[in-house]
């Protein structure tokens, strides 16, 4: 069974500084999705990653794949306000399905 | 353009009620998902489907029941509701494996 564990599940960021968070999981797999999710609304998507090296940038996140360590990272670059939600990892699982597994989510404040 | 459709956007149901949450979507989507979203849980699979007339079982499927009878609608049935049952429900949708899911706005329901 495909399992996805996102570290810290809690982090409070200063605004200006550099983070990264964590996202493994447990079993091959080569496509990756991160997505934000703001209080009480739904779920956006930011980044497909979908191979071994991949790398993805937009504004101040960068997310990366390492399908060989079986993880994948999301970077911030200078922590803003805006930035503050809950970020959560998404695995497919192998086979011609549509079976995706999340992780716990990992919380984000910055605080000024 | 519309997008993922759930109604309602909230319910409160008693213990043995039955009910459907109605999932509708205008992208032409292949892929459709359920998923329960509770605190510190992240969100987890209920049931899935890859085609009308095609679903099957994800992480947490007892005591649902789904049906895709065309591309655009995939509802979810609660048999007989338990307060167990008490979440968020999110459906999503995507044109297949290598694309990321594009999310509703939930349902809130509470069962009593």
């Amino acid at each position: 069974e495909l399992k996805v564990e996102q570290n810290p599940l809690f982090l409070s960021m200063q605004e200006g500084k550099n983070y990264t968070i964590y996202c493994n999981y447990s079993t091959t797999s080569d496509r990756l999705y991160w997505y934000r999710q703001d209080p009480g609304k739904s779920l956006e998507s930011l980044f497909v990653l979908l191979s071994n090296g991949a790398v993805k940038q937009e504004g101040r996140l960068m997310a990366s794949l390492d399908t060989k360590a079986r993880l994948s990272t999301l970077h911030i670059t200078a922590a803003v306000h805006d930035l503050s939600a809950t970020y959560f990892c998404a695995v497919d699982s192998t086979g011609g399905n549509n079976r995706l597994a999340f992780g716990k989510g990992n919380q984000v404040v910055v605080i000024p | 353009n519309a997008g993922v459709t759930q109604t309602p956007k909230f319910q409160v149901l008693k213990t043995g009620q039955s009910m459907t949450l109605q999932c509708a979507q205008d992208m032409n989507h292949e892929y459709m998902s359920w998923y329960r979203q509770d605190p510190g849980m992240g969100l987890r699979l209920i049931h899935y489907s890859v085609g009308a007339g095609i679903t099957d079982q994800g992480e947490v499927p007892n005591g649902y029941n789904v049906s895709r009878s065309t591309t655009e609608d995939f509802p979810l049935r609660l048999l007989s509701a338990a307060p167990s049952q008490t979440s968020v429900y999110f459906c999503a949708s995507r044109t297949g494996r290598n694309q990321p899911q594009h999310f509703g706005d939930g349902t809130r329901l509470s069962i009593l």
